[in-house]
């Protein structure tokens, strides 16, 4: 069975401090590992889409990484408006796409 | 449409009532999913539609669950008898095929179980 364990929960940043989010899975044979961000009351939205371990993905402060056995997203100098949840997901090669999501990290940036 | 709409955006009902959750995807996507979203969870799988056809009904949690889609666009995700434990966002998802790679949201059905 796929499994997702994102951590922190949650994570409370002042502007410009920098971190990172982890995502451990355990897939038979990635297919595909994806991160979204969900803000309050809204659906989840794309960010990126890794295959392979040692690739990695910018847009603005963000970066995502890949190993064989997690991803990291590192959110560089953040501003308030960073704040929501960030999802992470994995498919499976072989089968059914059927991504299978972690339960989120809550990221706050102050101000 | 330009994005995934899903109606009602809020639902409060009663225990054992039942609730019809609607789906309207993006034109010319041909798989659709359902998650459910609890309180401090998260995505729940539910079902998956390619086409017309559910492939992996596996995620629906009990008999009181279906759902259908018609005319390979709009689909609804019905709960019968609702339970309290029902209460949770309900996200719907399209994606161009099934093995394509994104999936577009909509911004969920909010159901409160009384």
């Amino acid at each position: 069975e796929d499994q997702v364990t994102q951590s922190p929960e949650a994570l409370r940043l002042q502007e410009g401090e920098s971190s990172s989010l982890n995502c451990s899975y355990t897939v038979s044979g990635l297919r595909g590992l994806f991160w979204y961000r969900q803000d309050p009351g809204k659906g989840p939205e794309f960010l990126f889409t890794l295959y392979s371990a040692g690739e990695e993905k910018e847009k603005e402060r963000l970066k995502a990484t890949l190993t064989k056995k997690e991803s990291f997203l590192h959110i560089t100098a953040p501003k308030p408006e960073d704040s929501a949840t960030y999802l992470c997901a994995v498919t499976a090669s072989g089968g059914s796409y059927i991504p299978t999501f972690g339960r989120g990290t809550s990221l706050i940036v102050h101000p | 449409g330009a994005g995934v709409s899903q109606s009602p955006s809020n639902k409060v009902t009663e225990k054992g009532k039942d609730v019809e959750l609607r789906c309207d995807p993006i034109s010319g996507h041909t798989a659709l999913y359902w998650y459910r979203q609890s309180l401090g969870q998260g995505l729940e799988f539910l079902i998956y539609f390619q086409g017309n056809s559910a492939p992996d009904k596996s995620g629906l949690p009990s008999d009181r669950f279906s759902a259908e889609r018609t005319g390979g666009s709009v689909s609804t995700l019905t709960i019968q008898r609702t339970q309290q434990e029902d209460s949770a966002v309900y996200l719907c998802a399209s994606i161009y095929h099934s093995g394509a790679n994104v999936l577009t949201f909509g911004a969920g059905s909010r159901l409160t179980v009384l």
